[in-house]
């Protein structure tokens, strides 16, 4: 079955300094996708960054990078340059399903980020 | 934009009461989603539906139905609620082909059973 672990429940980092938030995956399947969501304290969830399984190249939107380490079954998040507006629950998700297009997620169990001035 | 509701943001019911919760989506999405949210066990898949009238249990659907008569509206119901069923619940909607079947949310009902 596949899981997703993010082991770290809650981390601190100041204003316009990077961070990592680790997640790492089991699967045993071969196409699957990886994504992260971001929940700030108003409860929608905002969808970040997709990685799939068979993308060379790291994927990167703005500020947001995903450093997918297939050998390791790692995708963490890295945020450059945080900003206050970036305290927020973090998830990452992954999806299986191959080509039907029927592709549920599975998500971690989410770090809490809480940038500091 | 894509557009996810939810019939209430908050809502609370007494143990024993037969529930609806209401998503509807606006994109012509094919697949949609009933997860729940509790802390410290992020999202959990309850249902999905990936057209009319088709559904697919997920990891923790004792205790729920689902209902999709019409392709924009996935119905939660909860037959007889309990305590434990106390939690937020999203739904999310996605399309079936293209791009990163990037899922859409609502903004979620917080459930409160007493």
């Amino acid at each position: 079955a596949q899981k997703i672990t993010q082991t770290q429940p809650g981390m601190f980092v100041q204003e316009k300094e990077a961070v990592t938030l680790d997640c790492t995956y089991d699967t045993s399947d071969q196409s699957y996708g990886l994504f992260w969501y971001k929940q700030p304290s108003s409860g929608e969830m905002i969808f970040l960054i997709y990685q799939g399984s068979y993308d060379e190249q790291n994927a990167t939107e703005g500020r947001y990078s995903l450093n997918f380490q297939k050998a390791r079954k790692s995708a963490n998040l890295v945020i450059s340059a945080s900003q206050l507006g970036d305290s927020a629950m973090y998830f990452c998700a992954m999806s299986l399903g191959g080509d039907t297009g029927r592709r549920a997620l599975t998500f971690g169990s989410g770090t809490r980020l809480q940038v500091q001035p | 934009d894509v557009k996810v509701t939810q019939s209430s943001r908050y809502l609370v019911k007494r143990t024993g009461e037969k529930v609806f919760l209401e998503c509807v989506q606006d994109m012509d999405h094919e697949n949609m989603f009933w997860y729940r949210q509790d802390p410290g066990l992020g999202l959990r898949l309850i249902y999905f539906s990936y057209d009319v009238k088709m559904k697919e249990k997920g990891d923790i659907p004792e205790g729920y139905s689902v209902s999709r008569e019409k392709k924009e509206r996935f119905s939660l119901i909860l037959e007889s609620a309990s305590t434990n069923q106390t939690s937020m619940y999203l739904c999310a909607s996605s399309p079936a082909a293209g791009g990163s079947y990037e899922q859409y949310f609502g903004p979620g009902t917080r459930l409160t059973v007493t």
